[in-house]
């Protein structure tokens, strides 16, 4: 079993339906990313978490240390949007990446 | 402008012919990491380093090394490239691992 699960690995959406991403993970945490990877390539990094929830225009994040779930959200979808979202945690020094989630808006 | 850069962006070398890839960043960060992406396996992290002079192994270090003598650099070394190692490769650095990473845009090696 992965130490990192994500959920759906695959999801399509119409265009401003709202878009939920699931992590849920099996080790201890000091904090847990969001990154984004666009059909480009580049890598950019959307959130990190250690307790509660963060928003940043449309995107928010939030995370469950008791449960060891984490969920991206996305609020009015747009297919600039798509992309593969990857959650990423971190314990001692290492960062553990899950698969991604790959996300299909369309218009 | 901060950043975190790679160079060669793209490499198309033949089986044990030893290349360097480098990545470089100014934002003064403590910790830096190499990362190869593959198809259906995600991301996986090769090596980190917390600090100058202070590296060690991630989940699959097999057949690379690196080496940390300046904050700012972490060059990612193939002494004896194979195709297995057929990749995209991203750096990344941060202050530390639990702080946003920011990544170089990816090389792109095809070992023939």
């Amino acid at each position: 079993k992965n130490e990192v699960e994500q959920s759906p690995q695959n999801l399509t959406a119409q265009e401003g339906e709202f878009i939920t991403i699931n992590c849920s993970y099996s080790v201890g945490i000091s904090a847990l990313h969001w990154l984004q990877q666009h059909p480009g390539g580049g890598i950019v990094s959307l959130f990190m978490l250690s307790s509660g929830k963060k928003k940043h225009g449309r995107l928010i994040a939030t995370i469950n240390i008791q449960e060891k779930h984490s969920s991206l959200h996305i609020t009015a979808s747009h297919p600039r949007d798509s992309a593969v979202y990857i959650c990423v945690v971190s314990g001692s020094e290492k960062l553990v990446f899950g698969k991604g989630t790959k996300l299909t808006v369309n218009p | 402008e901060a950043q975190v850069t790679q160079n060669p962006r793209y490499l198309i070398t033949v089986t044990g012919k030893k290349l360097t890839v480098t990545c470089s960043q100014n934002m003064n960060h403590e910790y830096m990491s190499w990362y190869r992406q593959d198809p259906g396996l995600g991301l996986r992290q090769i090596y980190y380093s917390m600090n100058v002079e202070v590296t060690d192994k991630g989940d699959v270090p097999e057949g690379y090394k690196v080496s940390r003598k300046e904050k700012r650099n972490f060059p990612l070394i193939l002494e004896s490239p194979s195709p297995n190692q057929t990749s995209l490769y991203f750096c990344a650095s941060s202050f530390a691992q639990t702080y946003e990473q920011y990544f170089g845009p990816g090389t792109r090696l095809t070992v023939t």
